[in-house]
């Protein structure tokens, strides 16, 4: 069964270090996002990326993150300086299509810990 | 009001045991909805998408009512294996993004 993959699996960083966070969404899905869980709390929505642009961000995702997708496979979370509230899972998530019939399948997360 | 609100439990229930979850959310404007189950540190799993007239997968039941924007889940014949968080989650409302519930931990005991 495909899968998303996400790498790595535990980040460990100094507080102002860039980080990114790579994923690798399920071949044939058109769209990708971005979500985050601190410990303890809810999954939140970071981004939406589709046909190369961002479809719909949140209010966490302020200047310091961007994505990209480099290549025909890899899908990007840059944090440029990183703060200790940005420890937490980072979610990656793919989908085919959007609405009714979409199913986003999450990875299985990247745990990014910023000292 | 949270946008998507559900007792955070946990539920403790014998093996067997029917259990009932419940979850309501804000935007009316949704369009879709979802069970997605999240074990302890692992990413969230979807169990089952939840639609007007009712769906059943297996021992799993889903219900949706749009009226009172209200969505319930119902386990039947819980096994030690459905131990874990359920995730009631909202789609739509002019995005694509999902939005969350707090979750609500079940635990089945021997």
């Amino acid at each position: 069964e495909p899968e998303v993959t996400q790498t790595p699996s535990h980040q460990v960083t100094q507080m102002g270090q860039e980080v990114i966070l790579r994923c690798v969404p399920i071949s044939n899905h058109l769209y990708f996002y971005w979500y985050r869980q601190i410990l303890g709390q809810k999954v939140e929505f970071l981004v939406s990326f589709y046909n190369n642009e961002i479809s719909e961000k949140s209010e966490i995702f302020d200047d310091q993150f961007s994505v990209e997708r480099p290549d025909g496979s890899n899908f990007t979370l840059k944090i440029r300086s990183t703060k200790l509230e940005d420890s937490a899972m980072y979610f990656c998530a793919s989908s085919e299509t959007v609405g009714r019939t979409d199913t986003q399948y999450f990875g299985p997360g990247t745990r990014l810990t910023v000292l | 009001r949270k946008e998507v609100e559900q007792d955070p439990g946990p539920f403790n229930v014998p093996e067997g045991a029917t259990v009932a979850f419940n979850c309501t959310y804000s935007n009316s404007a949704s369009q879709s909805f979802f069970w997605y189950r999240q074990d302890c540190r692992k990413e969230p799993k979807l169990l089952m998408s939840v639609y007007s007239s009712g769906n059943e997968d297996g021992r799993f039941t889903a219900q949706l009512n749009r009226a009172s924007q209200y969505i319930s889940l119902l386990i039947r014949d819980s096994k030690l294996s459905d131990s874990a968080t359920y995730l009631c989650v909202v789609e739509g409302g002019g995005g694509n993004k999902l939005t969350f519930g707090t979750g609500t931990q079940l635990k089945v005991e021997l």
